[in-house]
Parts: C-alpha cells; structure tokens; sequence
C-alpha cells in the first residue's frame, strides 16, 4: 500500500492552521498513525486510529479520515510544532509510510 | 511504563554482521507484533520485519535473506540480526511495538540504535 503525502513541504507563521493529507494507494479503513519528528529524535506518536489523540500530545493535534484519505490538522501552529510529519498505515503488511511534510518557519 | 531500549549499533565493514537489540519493559514481547523500522540519513521511514505473538516473521525485500528477527521470551527482548550489510543498510534502527486495540492499533517506538556501514 502506497501513502501519498501532501505537501512535502509548507512555510507557515506561529498560530497559522495547518492541513496535512495523507492518501492511499487502497483502503485502509482507519488503520492509519500520525507522527512527529524532530531532527535527531525519534518519531513521535501523534495520532493513531486515524483520528485517535495519543495521551499527552496537544489539542491542537487532530486527525480524520478513513478508507483512503486522511487529513492532520494544526489548529494553531506553535514555535514546538516545526517538524517532519509522517503518516503509517497498520493495515497490511509490509507497513508503510508517507514520504514526509516537513513544516517551516515562514 | 512502557519502554523499548535499542541498543548494538555501530560501525561496521561492507559484508559484515551486526546484531541489534530491543529490550522491552511493562509488556510482553511475546503478546505483540514486534517491528523493526530504519530511517536512512536524511530520508524517511522504512519498514524492515516484523515478528507476530506467534512467531511468524516478515521482511521488507531489501533485507530478505541477509536479516533475521528474533526475540526472546525469558530476556523480553527483540533482536535483528543483520548480515551481510551494504552501504545502503545505513540508518538508524528503531523497534515498534504494535498494541491491537479494538479501534485499530497503537504503536510504540523505542529511541534507536544508528547502524554505520562503511569502510
């Protein structure tokens, strides 16, 4: 199963909402996981069960989406949320994931 | 608390071997499907094997034949054994838990262990 991510990259400001999508290549019911990454850090778990918030991570963080489209939202963009963001699909075997959206400092 | 510890990486000749570890805590490793992801220098992520609870294993084509994952139950550990590496095998190597839940699933990553393959 192919994740096709989009954008691989956006510029936005602090307090900016921001749209991220991830599509596949078939369905994957709601069998999909978001995650941050830092430079140097491991990923971290964002959102899992498509639209699921994992303990501790902001509000801010939601997720939506099920058979083949996805979306992760910013709701407002703040100084710690510049980074990487990749999807997974736990669907099927092998796993994989999105190419990436690397989210900077307009 | 959940915790996957990486450990075993380092710098290692073109067709050498290297074995990876992933010791768990506050779960069983035997009660889930246990991964192990690789994430190239400045690239993405890449799925490479997983071990299901019964012990069944898959593995990604690049590394089929020349990877073996393993655990042991006693120790509550993971391992990747990696042979035969190749300049392109360098990355670091993350291990996964999967949790199935009844929504779907909920992974867990561990911190990682940077394997080097150069001469």
């Amino acid at each position: 199963i192919q994740l096709t991510q989009s954008p691989s990259s956006l510029s936005a400001s602090v307090g900016d909402r921001v749209t991220i999508t991830c599509r596949a290549s078939q369905g994957i019911s709601s069998y999909l996981a978001w995650y941050q990454q830092k430079p140097g850090k491991a990923p971290k778990l964002l959102i899992y069960a498509a639209s699921t918030l994992q303990s501790g991570v902001s509000s801010r963080f939601s997720g939506s989406g099920s058979g083949t489209d996805f979306t992760l939202t910013i709701s407002s963009l703040q100084p710690e949320d510049f980074a990487t963001y990749y999807c997974q699909q736990l669907n099927n075997f092998p796993r994989t994931f999105g190419g990436g959206t690397k989210v900077g400092i307009q | 608390e959940v915790r996957l510890v990486e450990s075993g990486g380092g710098l290692i000749q073109p067709g050498g071997s290297l074995r990876l570890s992933c010791a768990a805590s506050g779960f069983n490793v035997s009660s889930n499907y246990m991964n192990w992801v690789r994430q190239a220098p400045g690239k993405g992520l890449d799925w490479v094997s997983v071990i299901f609870s019964g012990g069944t294993t898959l593995y990604a084509d690049s590394v089929k034949g020349r990877f073996t994952i393993s655990r042991d139950n006693s120790k509550n550990t993971l391992y990747l054994q990696m042979n035969s590496l190749r300049a392109e095998d360098t990355a670091v190597y993350y291990c996964a838990r999967e949790k199935a839940i009844i929504s779907g699933v909920v992974p867990f990553w561990g911190q990682g262990t940077l394997v080097t393959v150069s001469s």
